[in-house]
């Protein structure tokens, strides 16, 4: 089983659906982050959490909200979806043991709003 | 704002070949910086991570560089094989700790 995992691996909605992506870990890393990335743009940080009681804005948080919901559970909601959000997500966890500050992907979520 | 630049943006080469492909970054007040492999739809791999006190990582046939008083890093891939095609990215965390600023990446593609 993946470290990191993220529900569903694919999702094609149409403009104003609510959407929620999820993410889980079996890491027991306390950092947890949400990416979006997209040809020409790179990847870009949307939300990360550094334990269940904190929650801080990326460089692109408008239209998305999320949860933590548990140590091991971030989740990623796009209230009122639109098509310039067409992207691939990407949940990403790091933790403080060892090799500090690593980052470890999940496989990423397609998703298409049209 | 910490922007990261990693050229080329495509590499092809022969099966064998020793390469270097490069990131520079605007910002040398680093935390770390990491070498990630991604391969087409799928997620990325963490492959090096070299903390802003070390000049080099290893592992195996891949060797991380990092200057920060210049803002550059390479990864140097030794005797280059056709499974080693994915695309390269380099990101750097900012002393706060808290982001990690992602180049684009370079696209390789070893050929047999």
């Amino acid at each position: 089983d993946a470290d990191v995992t993220q529900t569903p691996r694919n999702r094609i909605t149409k403009t104003g659906k609510r959407i929620m992506l999820e993410c889980s870990q079996t890491k027991g890393h306390d950092r947890m982050y949400w990416y979006r990335q997209d040809p020409g743009l790179g990847l870009r940080l949307i939300y990360y959490s550094f334990d269940v009681k904190d929650i801080n804005k990326g460089e692109i948080s408008d239209g998305y909200s999320v949860s933590r919901q548990a140590q091991a559970k971030f989740s990623l909601s796009l209230e009122s979806a639109i098509p310039n959000q067409t992207a691939l997500y990407f949940c990403a966890t790091s933790g403080w043991q060892g090799n500090t500050g690593e980052l470890f992907f999940g496989e990423g979520s397609r998703l298409t709003v049209l | 704002k910490q922007e990261v630049t990693q050229i080329p943006a495509a590499l092809s080469v022969p099966e064998g070949e020793n390469l270097v492909l490069n990131c520079s970054f605007t910002d040398s007040a680093i935390y770390n910086l990491q070498w990630f492999r991604q391969d087409p739809g799928k997620g990325l791999t963490s492959l090096l991570l070299i903390q802003s006190s070390q000049r080099e990582q290893t592992s195996g046939r891949l060797n991380a560089s990092l200057d920060k008083s210049s803002g550059r890093s390479t990864l140097y891939i030794a005797a280059s094989q056709p499974g080693d095609s994915a695309t390269y990215l380099c990101a750097v965390e900012e002393t706060s700790g808290s982001r990690l600023t992602f180049g684009e990446g370079t696209q390789l593609t070893v050929n047999p």
